[in-house]
């Protein structure tokens, strides 16, 4: 069965530091990575990712995949209030997105 | 932000009563999807269309069907509405079954 896990669960930080999102997955065929932000609002897209090593970068946030170690890790420096959100990682496996239950960050002024 | 709207956008009914979502795109993308989202269980896909009067189920498709007799729109019907579906309901477009856009979402209460 697909699966795809995210960790930790929730997390608390003071604004300024910074954080890495995890995301591992086991899918019968792996098509692509995605990763969204959702406030209190519907889900946003941030990043798709296709290849192994290369990073996609927007701003404070940027994402990495492994494909050999299936997991992907969403950082985001410098952080602000505004980056409190629930962070969504799914993945296309044949043409479907199995999605994560979320990490729920918070970030304290 | 991609063209999707739903409605309405806040409902509250009581069981037994059927229910009709309506989701709109402008954005002329062929794939519509609808999800349900629960705490505890992030978001799960109900059914999907790939075309006008091409659909499908998904992993939660009991007591739920879906119509789409144009490309802009894709109906989401509660049969006979259960405490259970009480639910958040998100809408979403893709062009090519792979980014999906989602709409605002309509928060759901059956009473």
């Amino acid at each position: 069965e697909d699966k795809v896990v995210q960790s930790p669960l929730s997390l608390v930080v003071h604004e300024g530091d910074t954080v890495t999102l995890n995301c591992s997955y086991e899918v019968t065929n792996f098509r692509s990575l995605l990763w969204y932000k959702q406030e209190k609002k519907a889900p946003t897209f941030l990043f798709m990712l296709t290849s192994s090593g290369i990073e996609k970068k927007s701003g404070r946030l940027s994402s990495i995949l492994d494909k050999k170690e299936l997991f992907s890790i969403l950082n985001i420096t410098a952080t602000q209030t505004g980056d409190s959100a629930i962070y969504l990682c799914a993945v296309n496996s044949n043409y479907q997105l199995i999605w994560g239950a979320g990490t729920k960050l918070i970030i304290k002024p | 932000d991609a063209g999707i709207t739903q409605s309405p956008r806040h409902k509250v009914t009581e069981t037994g009563t059927p229910v009709t979502l309506r989701c709109h795109q402008t954005e002329n993308h062929r794939y519509m999807y609808w999800y349900r989202q629960d705490p505890g269980h992030g978001l799960r896909l109900i059914h999907y269309s790939y075309g006008v009067k091409d659909t499908d189920k998904g992993e939660v498709s009991d007591g739920y069907s879906v119509s789409r007799s144009k490309t802009e729109d894709f109906l989401l019907t509660l049969e006979s509405a259960t405490s259970s579906q009480t639910s958040v309901y998100f809408c979403a477009i893709s062009e090519a079954r792979e980014t999906q856009y989602f709409g605002p979402g309509t928060r759901l209460l059956v009473l």
